[in-house]
């Protein structure tokens, strides 16, 4: 059975900061995606990727597939940034990591 | 392109009635998924398509549920005997994957509330 967990659970950030959150999952066959959910908003998918790293704009995605652990990074943190990232692989999806950022 | 249409948008029922919702993927997507998603969590899987075909199914998945994509477009879900705990949103998906390429679309959700 796959699991999906995430750490932090919730993250304060001041504006500009650079941000990590971190995805380990424990079966690794499909690809692993990182969605963003704005507070009382739809569900964006913001990367889905097998290997190596994913840059797109400011957010970063990283993954170590020997160790079932993927990263997202956000640099130059934004208010705008705030909500909640959530990583799935395999249809499972972790419980998102509810992000605020700070002006 | 107008995105993935959920409708509808909320939906009220009492416990024990029947209730249907439709997605509209995005065209030129062929795979479809239902997600359910309660405040706190992440989406829970439910069920996908590839075309018309229904490929995988959650066992979380009572019988009360079941999922049609007709000629492979728009997708319907119905519950039958509603309970309390079906209570949730239900989101619709859509994908495409090329080669390296992929798109990934998600609605905006039907929320039902279960009475």
């Amino acid at each position: 059975k796959n699991e999906v967990e995430q750490s932090p659970q919730n993250l304060t950030a001041q504006e500009g900061e650079f941000i990590t959150i971190n995805c380990s999952y424990s079966v690794g066959i499909s690809a692993l995606h990182w969605l963003q959910q704005h507070p009382g908003g739809g569900i964006v998918s913001l990367f889905m990727l097998s290997s190596g790293k994913k840059k797109h704009g400011r957010l970063i995605a990283t993954i170590n597939i020997q160790e079932k652990h993927s990263s997202l990074h956000i640099t130059a943190s934004h208010p705008r940034d705030s909500a909640v990232y959530i990583c799935g692989q395999n249809f499972v999806f972790g419980p998102g990591t509810r992000l605020s950022v700070l002006p | 392109d107008t995105g993935v249409s959920q409708d509808p948008r909320h939906k009220i029922t009492k416990r024990g009635q029947n209730v249907t919702f439709r997605c509209d993927p995005i065209s030129e997507h062929n795979r479809l998924y239902w997600y359910r998603q309660t405040l706190g969590q992440g989406p829970e899987f439910l069920t996908y398509f590839q075309n018309e075909a229904q490929l995988e199914k959650s066992r979380l998945l009572s019988n009360r549920f079941s999922a049609e994509r007709p000629k492979g477009s728009f997708s319907t879900l119905e519950i039958q005997r509603t309970e309390q705990g079906d209570s949730a949103m239900y989101l619709c998906a859509s994908s495409y994957f090329r080669g390296g390429d992929y798109g990934y679309t998600f609605g905006s959700g039907t929320r039902l509330t279960v009475v």
